[in-house]
């Protein structure tokens, strides 16, 4: 069965440096978004991807933040300087259409821990 | 306001019991999606079960199910038969047509703990 994938698994990376998560998200999707996790906390929407551009971003989502497909299968999170309260799990998802009926596959998260 | 909300922090049930997980929601957009994630103790997303706004009938999928009350804007998850692999965290979520982007909206979550 088809699935999301996500790498690394566990980044940890010093206050100030750069990261970049990366998601291979399900081969036939058309629609790609990046959510978080703080610890013990809700999932949040951070952004939406479709057509090589973003559809929608929240307010977390802000200029230390950017996503690229740079390829046919990557979708990509970097995130420029890292602050303390970046600490999360960050998770990648794929839908193949948009609308209220259409599934949300996540990957299985990538736990990045920020010293 | 919270849009989704999830009033049970945490559960316990005993094996091969059925559990109810309680989400209530808020939205004036008229066609929406209402959607069950699991997060077992290993951190994935696992999608279990969709409901529509304009579906008749009350989505089943295997030993889940959700009773779809419109009216009262709730969307409660119902496990039948609990295992011990069904111990993880639970999370309701929506999706509104009118909202950009297609974004989920989580609510806090349940923690369900299967007792043997």
């Amino acid at each position: 069965e088809p699935e999301v994938t996500q790498t690394p698994s566990h980044q940890v990376t010093q206050m100030g440096q750069e990261v970049i998560l990366r998601c291979v998200p399900i081969s036939n999707h058309l629609y790609f978004y990046w959510y978080r996790q703080i610890l013990g906390q809700k999932v949040e929407f951070l952004v939406s991807f479709y057509n090589n551009e973003i559809s929608e971003k929240s307010e977390i989502f802000d200029d230390q933040f950017s996503v690229e497909r740079p390829d046919g299968s990557n979708f990509t999170l970097k995130i420029r300087s890292t602050k303390l309260e970046d600490s999360a799990m960050y998770f990648c998802a794929s839908s193949e259409l948009a609308g209220s009926v259409d599934t949300q596959y996540f990957g299985p998260g990538t736990r990045l821990t920020v010293l | 306001a919270q849009k989704i909300t999830q009033t049970q922090p945490g559960m316990f049930v005993q094996e091969k019991e059925a559990v109810t997980l309680d989400c209530t929601y808020d939205t004036s957009d008229p066609s929406y999606g209402l959607f069950w994630y699991k997060q077992p103790s290993s951190g994935e997303m696992i999608f279990l079960i969709y409901q529509g706004s304009y579906d008749q009938q009350n989505a089943t999928e295997g030993r889940y199910s959700l009773n779809f009350q419109k009216a009262r804007k709730s969307a409660n998850l119902v496990i039948s038969a609990s295992q011990l692999g069904d111990s993880a965290m639970y999370f309701c979520a929506m999706r509104e047509l009118k909202a950009a982007g297609n974004k989920l909206t989580f609510g806090g979550g349940t923690r369900v703990l299967v007792k043997p």
